[in-house]
């Protein structure tokens, strides 16, 4: 079957770093995205990776290892407004979004 | 200009009413869909349409019936409305061709609150 694995919730401290990992099983591989939610509102995108290693934009960055179906989102200089769920999804052969379950971010100033 | 549309923002109604919900986008997208996310939170795909075809038809109950009168609009019907349907839908959108063109681009939402 089709599976994305990541963590329920995650606490850090606003100025730090935090990584927010998932792992993936899907049925043929076409990309990784990472999408933003906040309490309320729609999710917003992210990052995309297909290919593997780092793509990085601005306090945001995202990894992507095929080989071993992982990826993680890292947040830099974190803010309060970081606050926030982290949602992962993988795209299957036939294009469709696998989601996980979402990662919610709590940031303690 | 807001990209993808959805109203209403809010609906309240009773058990067994019939209501719809009107997504509209504006970004020349060919591939519209519609998900359920329940208070856990997790995103559930319903349907997904393709240049008003049906692509994808997840298990849903037949009293959800999706309609596209063109590539810009996806609407969804339910009918007989049950507690369990109690969720926020939210419409979204992508180019479709493969990539990084299908990133999806979402609406606000929809809260549906069944009684």
């Amino acid at each position: 079957g089709q599976n994305i694995d990541q963590p329920t919730e995650m606490t850090a401290t606003e100025g730090a770093i935090v990584q927010i990992n998932c792992t993936y099983q899907t049925s043929g591989f076409n990309g990784l995205f990472w999408y933003q939610q906040h309490a309320g509102e729609a999710p917003t995108f992210l990052s995309y990776n297909v290919l593997d290693g780092l793509e990085e934009k601005g306090r945001f960055s995202s990894f992507l290892s095929r080989s071993k179906g992982y990826s993680y989102l890292l947040l830099k200089e974190l803010q309060m407004k970081d606050s926030a769920s982290y949602l992962c999804a993988a795209m299957d052969s036939n294009y469709q979004l696998i989601w996980g379950a979402g990662t919610k971010l709590i940031i303690k100033p | 200009d807001t990209a993808v549309s959805q109203t209403p923002k809010y609906l309240v109604t009773q058990m067994g009413n019939d209501k719809s919900i009107k997504c509209e986008q504006n970004l020349g997208h060919d591939t519209m869909y519609w998900y359920k996310q329940d208070s856990k939170k997790f995103l559930k795909i319903m349907f997904s349409y393709n240049n008003k075809e049906l692509i994808i038809n997840e298990t849903v109950p037949n009293r959800f019936s999706p309609k596209s009168p063109d590539k810009a609009h996806l609407n969804l019907h339910i009918n007989s409305l049950e507690l369990g349907d109690s969720a926020v839908y939210f419409c979204a959108s992508s180019q479709g061709s493969g990539g990084h063109t299908d990133t999806q681009y979402f609406g606000p939402g929809t809260r549906l609150t069944v009684l």
